[in-house]
């Protein structure tokens, strides 16, 4: 069935620095990648998303690119602030008309 | 708009005991998922409907789960009788379209403990 991969499980950068999170995706059909940032506390909030018609978004500090060939997508965080600091979700929005998230990525920005 | 809402936020019951957790979508999005999260994998999908209708309930994990739309509104995830690997956050989300165009909105999501 259709799946979502994404690595690394957690992650601890400094301040600062730039966090890079990557996902794979089964489901060739799949058009729509959203990501997720979720806080304690809280539900996933959308962060930012990429369709299949373009290979790469930006949105201030975020921006995520998209490999179709190759099945990749990935979030990149520059200049990371402690604010940053969530639990990161990819997903994919499959043929079967639902979302497909990855396991997530803990993120953790050392002062 | 009011976002999602779900509740209860926390849960703890004995394992045998039935649990029922409620969403309340936002006001108009037909779509709405149910979604859990155990021991920190994957969010993963349980079930969506559009209105009142099940339209995939293939996440759904066995004949103890039940969930129902009545009316097209809000939402209710039964678990009877709940067992321990039931534990974990379930959360519910809604959206105008199927999810494709907007993505989803998230509700902070109902922790539930069976002990």
């Amino acid at each position: 069935g259709e799946n979502v991969e994404q690595h690394p499980s957690t992650l601890s950068v400094q301040e600062g620095d730039s966090a890079v999170i990557k996902c794979t995706y089964s489901d060739s059909a799949s058009n729509y990648f959203p990501w997720y940032k979720q806080e304690l506390g809280k539900g996933p909030q959308l962060i930012i998303d990429i369709r299949s018609n373009v290979g790469e978004k930006k949105d201030q500090r975020i921006a995520v690119t998209l490999n179709k060939t190759a099945k990749h997508f990935s979030l990149h965080i520059t200049e990371t602030q402690p604010e940053d600091s969530a639990v990161y979700f990819c997903a994919g929005y499959s043929s079967a008309s639902k979302i497909i998230f990855g396991s997530g990525t803990r993120l953790s920005i050392r002062p | 708009e009011a976002g999602v809402t779900q509740f209860p936020s926390h849960s703890v019951i004995e394992k045998g005991q039935t649990v029922t957790l409620r969403c309340d979508p936002i006001s108009g999005h037909d779509n709405l998922y149910w979604y859990r999260r155990v021991m920190g994998k994957e969010i993963k999908f349980l079930l969506h409907f559009v209105k009142e209708s099940k339209q995939d309930e293939s996440g759904m994990p066995n004949n103890r789960f039940l969930a129902e739309r009545t009316g097209g509104t809000y939402s209710t995830l039964k678990v009877q009788p709940a067992e321990l690997e039931d534990s974990g956050v379930y959360f519910c989300a809604s959206s105008r379209d199927r999810g494709g165009i907007y993505g989803y909105t998230f509700g902070s999501g109902t922790r539930l403990t069976v002990v």
